[in-house]
This record gives C-alpha cells, structure tokens and sequence, in this order.
C-alpha cells in the first residue's frame, strides 16, 4: 500500500519561503508513470490545485500560484517538494501531498503564515 | 481559466440514488479531461473514488461509479448510505493544468 507523508516547519514568516517534501513509501517514484503533486486546503473551503510534477520531470502549476511555486521530484530518495515563496497570510492552510493516477494522499499538514 | 461547476448541496434518501456533476466553462467535458472524484468528510483527508472518468480504487465502495452525462462529468451513488454524507469533489486537466470544482456537499436524510 502505497503511502505519502508531509514534512517542514508547520510556520512560515510573512514574505517568506514555504518549503514542503513529500516522502512516497510503499511504492518507489523512479519505476511508475505517476503525477506527484499538491494541494491545500484553507479552514473551511475547498480544495486548491497547486501543482504537479510527472516523475520523468516536467511541472505545471497553478496559473494563480505560478511566479512564486515551484515542484521537484527526486526519485533516487522517493520524495517529492514544495517551495512556495513570498507568503502571506493567504497561504495558511492544510497542504496535502498526492500521486496520481490512481490519487493516494498524504496526511495533510498544517502551515500557517504568521509573524 | 476555466472554472469547474458543481453543485453546491444534493440531498439523498437513504436507499437512493443520486447523481453529482461537474461541469467546464470551457465546453463539454470528455474524457481527455481525466476527470477525479474524492470524497473528503469533516476533519479529514480527501479520499479518491474514481479516476480518469470511470475507474475505481481498491476501497472505492461498489454503489459508487463515475461516467460522462450530458456533457459533464458525473458521479453516481446508487444505494446511499448514512456513511456517504460528505463533501465531494472533482477536478479535471486542463493540458495538464488541474482546476477542482468547488465542491458538492450531500446530505443523506
């Protein structure tokens, strides 16, 4: 069973750089076709896409999030990242680790933007 | 960019059956959209029920299936349950750029 865990500071500074990784168990990132991506959720809404990255490389992102994200993969450690720089406040939420297809998720972790 | 349409609440009797869609702005959806449905209850982690239109995971309960209709995406629970009371959500690629609908809450009552 393939299983995903988030790691990284559960607080970030305004204006600062949000950083996230993604470790993949139960399955390794170097031997399938999958999408490694992320998604975040702030308290009480729904869920926001904001990017992903094919583990033969090759990213796209969220064109609202795309001059500040960026996703890599290392495939030799079975992790995935997440960098998201110059956050506000807007960016508290839970931030979930995913690989599709087929959709497996992380735990979600919980960021938050403050001072 | 293109924004992605569900309905906001359904209501389900228990036993029932009942239909949630996702819709494009964009036009009809097809299954070059790769659309996904998960299921996400209060507190927790999203949990995918179908992928790529119509395929189903390992713990994807039976009475639950994923098709195109009528230009959308849709996804029907046949049978209903208490349990099923949560809210649902799908996404769909847009080359390669992923946009989620805003979700369908479903009551079971």
């Amino acid at each position: 069973q393939v299983q995903l865990q988030e790691s990284g500071p559960g607080l970030v500074k305004p204006s600062q750089t949000l950083s996230l990784t993604c470790t993949v168990s139960g399955g390794s990132l170097s031997s399938g076709n999958y999408f490694c991506g992320w998604v975040r959720q702030p308290a009480g809404k729904g869920l926001e896409w904001i990017g992903r990255i094919h583990t033969g490389g090759g990213a796209t992102y969220n064109p609202s999030l795309i001059t500040r994200v960026t996703i890599s993969v290392d495939t030799s450690k079975n992790q995935f990242s997440l960098k998201l720089s110059s956050v506000t406040a807007a960016d508290t939420a839970v931030y979930y680790c995913a690989t599709w297809p087929p959709g497996y998720w992380g735990q979600g972790t919980l960021v938050t933007v403050s001072s | 960019q293109a924004v992605v349409t569900q309905e906001p609440s359904l209501t389900v009797s228990p036993g029932g059956t009942v239909t949630l869609t996702c819709g494009s702005s964009t036009g009809t959806v097809t299954s070059g959209h790769y659309p996904y449905w998960f299921q996400q209850k209060p507190g927790q982690v999203p949990k995918t029920l179908i992928f790529d239109t119509s395929n189903k995971l390992s713990w994807t309960p039976a009475r639950f299936s994923g098709s195109l209709l009528g230009g959308k995406a849709a996804l029907t629970l046949s049978g209903a349950q208490p349990d099923d009371e949560a809210d649902y959500y799908c996404f769909l690629s847009y080359s390669g750029v992923m946009i989620f609908g805003g979700g369908t809450k479903l009551t079971v009552l």
